[in-house]
């Protein structure tokens, strides 16, 4: 079935740094890429829509100069955490929309970002 | 607001016991809902979409059901493997995102 792989799974930096995640569809064209974000014991909270060669589309509070998406391939999303801060602590998810199907089913196995 | 509620929050089961979780959900119109297993440190694994009440989908344990107001996903003889948080979602938002309610989590004990 069809596959997003998402990098690293782990990442953990020191406060002030930026961290890159990368987002890939591996056997199908993602013209639309979904970032979320989840706490403990909370639900998956979307962050950003990207799509392939424009701007991607933030969420009412969520900072896109902190937030850097770049959806630059047809199956290569990724999500910078610029400057961060241990707030910014927290499991971050990739999904990707299939383009031929246009439904949002393939999500990444997250990564969870520590910064200390 | 499109608007997802699940219940109950936690579930824990005795293997063999079958039980359902509930999704309860307002749209304004239904694309879809789909229902997901996040097991811990994990990204969603997709089970099952759902587009029109009455509509029922099963896979091995599970079957998901639909009405024009809630969801559910019954789980018979359940095996501890079974354990894992279950989120439901629907189709929508103005970038057609999937909106997800906060999960069921299930914990099988043998």
């Amino acid at each position: 079935g069809a596959v997003v792989s998402q990098h690293p799974s782990r990442v953990i930096c020191k406060s002030g740094t930026s961290v890159k995640i990368e987002c890939r569809s591996l056997d199908f064209q993602a013209t639309t890429m979904f970032w979320y974000r989840q706490f403990p014991k909370q639900s998956l909270m979307l962050m950003a829509t990207s799509n392939e060669g424009s701007k991607a589309t933030y969420e009412q509070g969520v900072e896109k100069d902190k937030f850097l998406i770049n959806h630059a391939s047809l199956t290569l999303s990724t999500l910078t955490v610029t400057s961060a801060h241990p707030e910014d602590s927290s499991f971050y998810i990739c999904s990707a929309r299939d383009g031929a199907s246009q439904l949002p089913l393939h999500f990444g196995n997250g990564t969870r970002l520590t910064v200390t | 607001e499109d608007q997802v509620t699940q219940s109950p929050e936690a579930l824990r089961l005795q293997e063999g016991e079958s039980s359902s979780l509930n999704c309860s959900y307002t749209v304004s119109g239904l694309r879809g809902l789909f229902w997901y297993r996040q097991d811990p440190g994990k990204g969603p694994e997709f089970l099952f979409t759902l587009y029109s009440a009455g509509e029922e989908k099963e896979k091995e344990r599970l079957k998901a059901t639909l009405t024009k107001k809630e969801s559910f996903l019954h789980i018979t003889a359940p095996k501890p493997e079974d354990s894992a948080t279950y989120l439901c979602a629907l189709y929508g938002g103005s970038q057609g995102n999937l909106i997800f309610g906060k999960g069921t989590k299930l914990s099988v004990k043998p």
